[in-house]
């Protein structure tokens, strides 16, 4: 089967630029996480969707950071503005129950955002 | 803050010989999961292992879990040069409900 895709692979603004990242989730699978992974650290979960509601976005900087799944299959993260801080791999995961934290989660190869 | 902690930071070993990261979490658990990163790709699962389990294996892989001391380990036996990567742990616990919190890694090279 197909894993799960996302686009584009690396992008390069300037600071106060908008971003905006794609994620399409392996086929049939209900729950979407986006992770944030700073050069050197493990993943950081920004957000959770379980088809096309919020679980969980309590570590999302929702002042500058949005996110929507809508249809609960495609979902796009946006960064507007960027600061250099937001300098990382956007990672962008999905797995199929709705269970979520013990189910196996698939993650798809990032996006490298290099905010200069 | 990140719950799990991996250790050692980085690892350096010949191919042939066996591997062994260890991790260290801080709150109750529910599960516990092995990741591997290779440079520039995105996480592969390994293997989980729930609380009430005490050790389990995969193939080269074996994990254990200690919840007294809060801790595990991955040991990958009879290591190959595709090995290299970096692995982490990933937890979810009582108090995080279904968020995965990830440690810092390991960074594993395995050296032909």
């Amino acid at each position: 089967e197909a894993g799960v895709a996302q686009s584009p692979r690396y992008k390069i603004i300037e600071k106060r630029q908008s971003v905006a990242f794609w994620c399409n989730p392996i086929s049939g699978h209900a729950t979407l996480y986006w992770y944030q992974q700073i050069l050197g650290q493990g993943p950081k979960l920004l957000i959770q969707f379980q088809n096309n509601g919020v679980v969980d976005d309590s570590q999302l900087p929702k002042d500058r950071f949005s996110a929507e799944r809508l249809k609960g299959v495609d979902s796009t993260l946006k960064i507007q503005p960027a600061k250099l801080e937001d300098s990382a791999v956007y990672l962008c995961a999905s797995s199929q129950s709705l269970s979520g934290s013990s189910d196996t989660q698939y993650f798809g190869p990032g996006t490298r955002l290099t905010v200069l | 803050s990140q719950q799990g902690e991996e250790d050692p930071q980085a690892l350096s070993i010949q191919e042939g010989e066996n591997a062994t990261m260890n991790c260290s979490y801080k709150t109750s658990i529910n599960n516990l999961q092995w990741y591997r990163q290779n440079s520039g790709r995105g996480l592969v699962h390994l293997i989980l292992i729930r609380s009430n389990e005490r050790e389990k294996h995969s193939g080269r892989l074996r994990v254990t879990l200690d919840t007294s001391k809060k801790s595990s380990s991955l040991l990958i036996t009879a290591s190959r040069a595709a090995d290299t990567a970096s692995y982490f742990c990933a937890t979810d616990g009582e108090t995080s409900g279904s968020r995965l919190t990830f440690g810092e890694g390991t960074q594993l090279t395995v050296n032909p």
